[in-house]
């Protein structure tokens, strides 16, 4: 069964950069059937979808995210991260690592548990 | 971008009753339309895709129906771990986008 976990520093400071990475575990990462990616949900509010990565390196954001955010892949550790600059308050949120498929018809399964990352001073 | 826009964003019922929540696209999306299930402390799961079709494991008393613009949810016999958050989301175009969420409290 696949799983996805994310990990990361769960306090960051203004200005700075929140990097999280999710690990894979239960099935590839190099699949040429999914993407991976992010979506992130500020405390008591609704869901935002960030972006995502296929294996290749081929990534799709959220223009109004785009300029501060990178996503990575690392086949080699079935990994991929999330790299978010100039945080601000803003940026605190329930961050959750998700799989899409590739297909016409996506949505996505599964999800990790999530992880808070709250900025602050 | 795409608009979501869900209704009602909250509302009370008891237990057995049928629950309808409507989600609108600001554009035609045909039928890629998918709804969540979020309870608290818990990441989202998905119940239905492709505006019909039910996910593998998920209770038949949930179903999805529309295209096009405008999408229903129906828990048609509401049960005591239904009370929960329920997101809509469209896979037409970037920005996947999510509706604003109803959620559905005990009566």
């Amino acid at each position: 069964q696949l799983q996805l976990q994310e990990s990361g520093p769960g306090l960051v400071k203004p200005s700075e950069t929140l990097s999280l990475t999710c690990t894979v575990s239960g099935g590839s990462i190099s699949s040429s059937s999914h993407y991976w990616g992010w979506i992130r949900q500020p405390p008591g509010k609704g869901l935002e979808w960030i972006g995502d990565i296929y294996y290749s390196g081929t990534t799709y954001y959220n223009p109004s995210l785009k300029s501060r955010v990178t996503i990575s892949v690392d086949t080699s550790k079935n990994q991929f991260s999330l790299k978010v600059s100039s945080v601000t308050a803003a940026d605190t949120a329930v961050y959750y690592c998700e799989r899409r498929s590739t297909s016409g018809y996506n949505w996505f399964d599964p999800w990790g548990q999530g992880t808070l990352v709250t900025v602050c001073s | 971008d795409i608009q979501m826009t869900q209704s009602p964003s909250s509302l009370s019922a008891s237990v057995g009753d049928r629950v309808t929540i409507t989600c609108r696209a600001s554009q035609s999306i045909s039928s890629y339309l998918n709804w969540y299930q979020q309870k608290p402390g818990k990441a989202p799961k998905v119940l239905i895709y492709a505006a019909s079709s039910l996910q593998s494991g998920v209770p038949s008393r949930f179903s999805g129906r529309g295209s096009g613009t405008d999408f229903t949810l129906t828990i048609s016999s509401l049960q005591p771990e239904d009370f929960a958050t329920y997101y809509c989301q469209q896979s037409y175009s970037i920005p996947l986008t999510f509706g604003g969420g109803t959620k559905v409290e005990i009566k």
